[in-house]
């Protein structure tokens, strides 16, 4: 059974603090995301990665870093919060063939205050 | 870049009524389907899913249904459980992203 844990359910962060995510899977997937979720705008990519140091942009990178030192994890960082990152943060995982299923975490609510 | 537009934001059906809901997307090179299921405080959770080369899948109540010329995507849902109540989301794959669409509040009332 594929397990994608995150680190922290909840979080409460300063404006301006550096935050890290972090999430680790046990599938030795090859491909990992980071997802925001807000009400009325699905899920959004940040940014993904198919390979240990290999990194790629999403949709709404602005703000954001990512990390993968290890093949099973996969860090999202924020450099400096701010308020309108407050949101439920998702990271996902699938094996590295093409058309595969993606494994949630059970997802991050960080606020931002 | 990749979109995919699903609509209706909201569905209310009464129990053992069918729900459709459906997608779009814009990138012809788009080539797997995914469809999750996201409970109250869960997380998103793969029930079906369909590749460029079919153009209907079904499992038990579920099934989807796909038109590569329009790219439109649908999901149907027979004979509604108050179960089914949840956050619906389709998705489009190029090259393994994941491109999500803004998600189906669905309501089945008994």
């Amino acid at each position: 059974d594929v397990k994608v844990t995150q680190s922290s359910r909840y979080l409460v962060k300063r404006t301006g603090e550096k935050v890290f995510l972090e999430c680790v899977q046990d599938m030795d997937h090859e491909n990992m995301f980071w997802y925001r979720q807000d009400p009325g705008l699905g899920l959004r990519l940040i940014y993904f990665s198919y390979d240990v140091k290999m990194k790629e942009k999403g949709d709404i990178p602005e703000g954001y870093s990512v990390s993968r030192e290890k093949k099973e994890r996969f860090s999202l960082i924020l450099e400096s919060a701010s308020t309108n990152q407050t949101s439920m943060y998702l990271c996902a995982s699938s094996p590295g063939s093409l058309n595969t299923e993606a494994f949630f975490g059970q997802g991050t609510r960080l606020t931002v205050v | 870049g990749e979109n995919v537009e699903q609509h209706p934001s909201t569905l209310s059906v009464q129990e053992g009524d069918s729900a459709v809901i459906k997608c779009t997307y814009s990138d012809s090179a788009s080539n797997y389907f995914p469809w999750y299921k996201q409970e109250l405080g869960k997380r998103p959770q793969l029930i079906i899913d369909i590749r460029s080369n079919v153009g209907e899948k079904k499992d038990q109540r579920i099934a989807v249904t796909l038109n590569k010329t329009a790219k439109h995507f649908s999901l149907h849902i027979t004979e509604t459980q108050p179960e089914d109540s949840a956050v619906y989301f389709c998705a489009a794959s190029i090259a393994d992203k994941l491109i999500f669409g803004t998600g189906t509040r669905l309501q089945v009332f008994p």
